[in-house]
This record gives structure tokens, C-alpha cells and sequence, in this order.
């Protein structure tokens, strides 16, 4: 099975804040991966497919990178409403791990 | 509009069964594979099975296998999951979600329900 890491599990930061968070998967997955917001009592939202694809509708202050093992999703300008747990996801084979999570919250 | 409206959940014995169910509309069923993913209070997200189109390939997560079968009617535009055999451990929200495509490639689970809770206890 392949493994994701999230890094880091919490992350505070101010409105404004330009802000990354790392997922490195346990071997190559090519660009099978996307990341997902979840607020509190709410159901997973896509962000990001195919490792750096935009999903409609998504704000372009998100943005995804990386391939293989090392990939990012970084936040340009943080916004109140994107305190939010994060879940990268790899598509590449079976299991359709999830990384165990990113907590962002809004200093 | 693509919609996924979960039902089915409730408390039920250690042991028990229970039998999910997700209705799809505001697009072609059939053409999607889908997938139900759960969240245990306070936990992460784990995939736990998917099903292709057509329903003839279906995969599972080892936590389930042999105990939840997923299937679908595409004349009812629905998705289920019977669970049996179910343990404390399975206490979750359970979510369907729709795969997405792009070409023939699988990239995402791109729209999912609000959820469903199941809570094993006796």
C-alpha cells in the first residue's frame, strides 16, 4: 500500500499569510494526487487534481505542485474562511490512501 | 447539478448489519465509478470501496473486505453499501463520492454527500 505524509499536522497563520503544506507519498505515484478542504461537519471539498489542476470554482490563491513522491499545496494569501483541515489523496493504485491531515487555523 | 444524498445510517449492535444507500442525479450514473469513504469522530479520511460504472469491478479496503460489499442499480441511479459483521471500529460518517475523469484517467473523488452517521454500540 502507498503511503502519504502529511507535513505539517497543524499549521496557525495570519490573514495574508503566503502558506505550504507537504505531502510525500511512500513511492512514486506520478501526478495521482489531490488535495481536499474539509471544514468542521461538512463533507471533503476538491481543490486540486492531477497533482496541479485547479478544480472549477476553486479561488486562485490555491495552487498545487510536485510529482512522484514530493508534492505541495501552497495557499498565496490566507483568508479567513480557509481555517480548514486539508487531505492530500493519491489515485495511483489501491488503496485510495489519504494523508492523515494538515489543521490550518487563522491566527 | 450533480447531487449525492446519503441515507441508511443509524445505532446498530456490534454484529449487526446495515445497508447504506446514495442517490445520485444531475448526471449520467452509469458513466462514473463511485466510491464511499468514512471519518470516525475526530479521525481522518479512509477510502473504503469503489465500484466501476458498469458495477463489475469493485475493490476494498482490507479493514472491510469480506465484511461490506458495495453495489449499484443504474436504473435507480443509487449506490449502496451493505455492511455486515460490523464492529465499534466501523463508527464513522460514511460519504459517497463521485470519481472524476479526465480522459480515461481516475484524478479525484470530485463531488461527495453530506454524509451519513453509523454508530456501532451495544
Amino acid at each position: 500500500d502507498i503511503q502519504l505524509t502529511q507535513s505539517p499536522s497543524f499549521l496557525s497563520a495570519s490573514v495574508g499569510d503566503r502558506l505550504s503544506i507537504t505531502c510525500r507519498a511512500s513511492q512514486g505515484i506520478s501526478s495521482y494526487l489531490a488535495w481536499y478542504q474539509q471544514k468542521p461537519g461538512k463533507a471533503p471539498k476538491l481543490l486540486i487534481y492531477a497533482a496541479s489542476t485547479l478544480q472549477s470554482g476553486v479561488p486562485s490563491r490555491f495552487s498545487g505542485s510536485g510529482s512522484g513522491t514530493e508534492f505541495t499545496l501552497t495557499i498565496s494569501s490566507l483568508q479567513p474562511e480557509d481555517c480548514a483541515t486539508y487531505y492530500c489523496q493519491q489515485l495511483n493504485s489501491y488503496p485510495r490512501t489519504f494523508g492523515q491531515g494538515t489543521k490550518v487555523e487563522i491566527k | 447539478e450533480v447531487q449525492l444524498l446519503e441515507s441508511g445510517g443509524g445505532l446498530v449492535q456490534p454484529g449487526g448489519s446495515l445497508r447504506l444507500s446514495c442517490a445520485a442525479s444531475g448526471f449520467t450514473f452509469s458513466s462514473y465509478a463511485m466510491n464511499w469513504v468514512r471519518q470516525a469522530p475526530g479521525k481522518g479520511l479512509e477510502w473504503v470501496s469503489t465500484i466501476s460504472g458498469g458495477g463489475g469491478s469493485t475493490y476494498y479496503a482490507d479493514s472491510v473486505k469480506g465484511r461490506f460489499t458495495i453495489s449499484r442499480d443504474n436504473s435507480r441511479n443509487t449506490l449502496y453499501l451493505q455492511m455486515n459483521s460490523l464492529r465499534a471500529e466501523d463508527t464513522a460518517v460514511y460519504y459517497c463520492a463521485r470519481t472524476g475523469v479526465v480522459v480515461t484517467a481516475t484524478v479525484s473523488f470530485d463531488y461527495w454527500g453530506q454524509g451519513t452517521l453509523v454508530t456501532v454500540s451495544s
